[in-house]
Formats: structure tokens, C-alpha cells, sequence
């Protein structure tokens, strides 16, 4: 079946504008990730959607950055008035359910580049 | 906080070695941890899953090893093929409903 798929691919921009990156979890994941993957940093979580509410949002890094996701299945990342330092790959991810014993399955991302 | 280490950062091995990849986690209290490999411009894919209560977890030429109270796991590559060349990443699941990851393995498999 398909994976969790991600657009934009890649996606340039210019300072201060607003971008959304669109992830499309696996058919029937109820629990949906977003992580962020800086040059030289290792992954780092944002923001996880069980159905469609977000019981954790500590891991977004300002309030320019939201999250929503709708009918329990495609989440939207937004980033406002976007910043150099936000320029990172935005990897979504998706399981079936919140369990600790569940694997996640991983999108191919999103390379922003905020120029 | 849960801090994930890996050593060594990149590796370069000639086809047919067998090798050992390191990470370390400051916080014991884990559910289980991942091995991913990511390709270049891909995602990541899991190739090993071990909960809190197992040792290890193999997968055909792959196997984990995991020792939970020292806060340490090893993934064990056999006979080292060039189509192993990836990053390879660990990531401890807390409970925080997300995965702590270390910053990676980068392996290059010499033909």
C-alpha cells in the first residue's frame, strides 16, 4: 500500500513569507508526527496528532509555527514570517495508533530553504 | 532530558566486514528503541524495533542488541554489502508519544 507521503518535495521561500508543507499519513493512522531535521542536527520532534487533536505542542519552537489536521487524516505544518534558521527538512510520520510499541512510519520530507 | 549519542559519526568499511554501530541514551526509562536507516533525499525506513523488555531483535543480515539499565544498544551489520551505505539513526521512545533521536551513523561500504 502507499507510504506517508509529503509536499512540497522541496520548497524555496524569502524571509518573512508563509509556508505549509502537507503530510499524508498512511490510510487508517490514526497517530500522525512532525519532526524537524537541521543541517548537522539530528531529528527533532515538533508536534504528534492523535485523530485530530494535539495534546503536546511543546516541541513546536515558536508560535510562528502551527499545526492542524483534519478528518483524522492529512495534517498541515504552517510556518509564519519564516525565518533562515528555519530552513530544515520537515519529516512527517505516521502510526497506527499512539502505543509505544508502534513503529513509525516515515514520509520522504520536506527540504525548506528560506532565503 | 533524554540525550541519544552515536559513535562513530561515519564509518568507511570495505564489502564483506562485518561492524558494529553504537548508541548511548542518558535516561534508562525508555519503551523501546529504533533503528532507522535514511537514504539520501529519502525518509527513514525502521529496520529494527526493541521493546524495553527484550535483549535483541534480528533481521536478516541486522541485529540489535539492547541493555536497557546501562543505556546502550549496538546494531550489528553482517558481511557489509555497498548497498548498506546510509545513515543509520537510534531513537529512544520515552513516552513523550514521540522518538529522542541521536544525530546518526554515516556508513560508506567500499565495493
Amino acid at each position: 500500500g502507499a507510504g506517508v507521503s509529503q509536499s512540497p518535495s522541496n520548497k524555496v521561500t524569502e524571509k518573512g513569507k508563509d509556508v505549509e508543507l502537507r503530510c499524508d499519513p498512511i490510510s487508517g493512522h490514526t497517530a500522525l508526527y512532525w519532526y524537524r531535521q537541521s543541517l548537522g542536527q539530528g531529528l527533532e520532534f515538533l508536534i504528534y496528532f492523535q485523530g485530530n487533536s494535539a495534546p503536546d505542542k511543546s516541541g513546536l519552537p515558536s508560535d510562528r509555527f502551527s499545526a492542524e489536521r483534519t478528518g483524522g487524516s492529512v495534517s498541515t505544518l504552517t510556518i509564519q514570517r519564516t525565518q533562515q534558521e528555519d530552513s530544515a527538512v520537515y519529516l512527517c510520520a505516521s502510526s497506527f495508533r499512539i502505543a509505544e510499541q508502534e513503529t513509525q512510519y516515515f514520509g520522504p520530507g520536506t527540504r525548506l530553504l528560506v532565503l | 532530558k533524554q540525550e541519544v549519542t552515536q559513535i562513530p559519526a561515519a564509518l568507511s568499511v570495505p564489502e564483506g566486514e562485518n561492524l558494529v554501530l553504537n548508541c548511548s541514551f542518558t535516561d534508562s526509562a525508555i519503551y523501546n528503541l529504533q533503528w532507522f536507516r535514511q537514504d539520501p533525499g529519502k525518509g527513514l525506513t525502521s529496520l529494527l524495533l526493541i521493546q524495553s523488555s527484550q535483549r535483541e531483535q534480528t533481521s536478516g543480515r541486522l541485529n540489535a542488541s539492547l541493555d536497557k539499565s546501562s543505556g546502550r544498544s549496538t546494531l550489528y551489520i553482517a558481511a557489509s554489502q555497498p548497498g548498506d551505505s546510509a545513515t543509520y539513526l537510534c531513537a529512544v521512545h520515552t513516552g513523550r508519544r514521540a522518538l529522542t533521536f541521536g544525530s546518526g551513523t554515516r556508513l560508506q561500504v567500499q565495493p
